[in-house]
């Protein structure tokens, strides 16, 4: 069984500070992907990372995932109100019949006040 | 219509109903997906159609019966579930595909089973 940890589970913050949060595995993964899921919502897709040691950035959101593939992180620069929400790392192990298995994280809920 | 539908959003049940819960994918994508989110555990992926085809199944109990009629559709129909089952259900969708590796999340049905 692969298993991804996340950490912190919970982080409340304030406004314009920064935050990371980690995602962490044994397995080695062929992509790994964030998404951010908000209340009565399904999640949606922030980021895929493909390559060991890839640096991805989305606005104020930078994402690493390590050399080895098997670990990513997320990091947050001036959070706002706005990026309130579910944190969730997923690491993708392609199956070579069909379709693509997705290991889920735990999450980090993240609570940014103003 | 756009993206990933599910419906009803929000279904009570009685352990003795038999209720179904629908998705429905416009993005043109051959791989479906069902996905159970409880509040003390990572998402857990439930059952996976490629070609409208299953592939996957986790061990799902049998009370949970899953349906793929074409590419866009899919279905879960439910039976004698148990309290313990109430959860929000996640549909996604992706393109099976070399270099793909996304998938995306409808809004969920919200399951209480009483």
């Amino acid at each position: 069984t692969q298993l991804l940890e996340q950490s912190p589970q919970f982080l409340s913050i304030q406004e314009g500070e920064n935050l990371t949060v980690y995602c962490n595995s044994s397995s080695v993964f062929s992509s790994l992907q964030w998404y951010r899921q908000e209340p009565g919502e399904g999640p949606v897709l922030l980021v895929t990372v493909v390559t060991g040691g890839e640096v991805k950035k989305l606005k104020r959101l930078t994402f690493q995932f390590g050399d080895a593939r098997k670990d990513s992180s997320l990091h947050i620069t001036a959070a706002q109100p706005g990026d309130t929400g579910l944190y969730l790392c997923a690491g993708d192990t392609r199956n070579n019949n069909a379709g693509n298995m997705l290991t889920f994280g735990g999450g980090t809920r993240l609570m940014v006040k103003p | 219509e756009t993206g990933v539908t599910q419906t009803p959003r929000h279904l009570v049940m009685g352990m003795t109903n038999k209720k179904s819960l629908k998705c429905e994918q416009h993005l043109g994508h051959n791989a479906m997906y069902w996905y159970k989110q409880s509040a003390k555990k990572p998402l857990e992926l439930m059952f996976v159609y490629s070609l409208e085809e299953r592939v996957e199944n986790n061990s799902v109990p049998s009370r949970f019966s899953p349906e793929c009629p074409n590419s866009s559709h899919l279905f879960l129909h439910l039976h004698t579930l148990q309290p313990e089952d109430s959860a929000l259900y996640l549909c996604a969708s992706s393109q099976d595909q070399a270099g793909s590796y996304e998938q995306y999340f409808g809004p969920g049905t919200r399951l209480t089973v009483t």
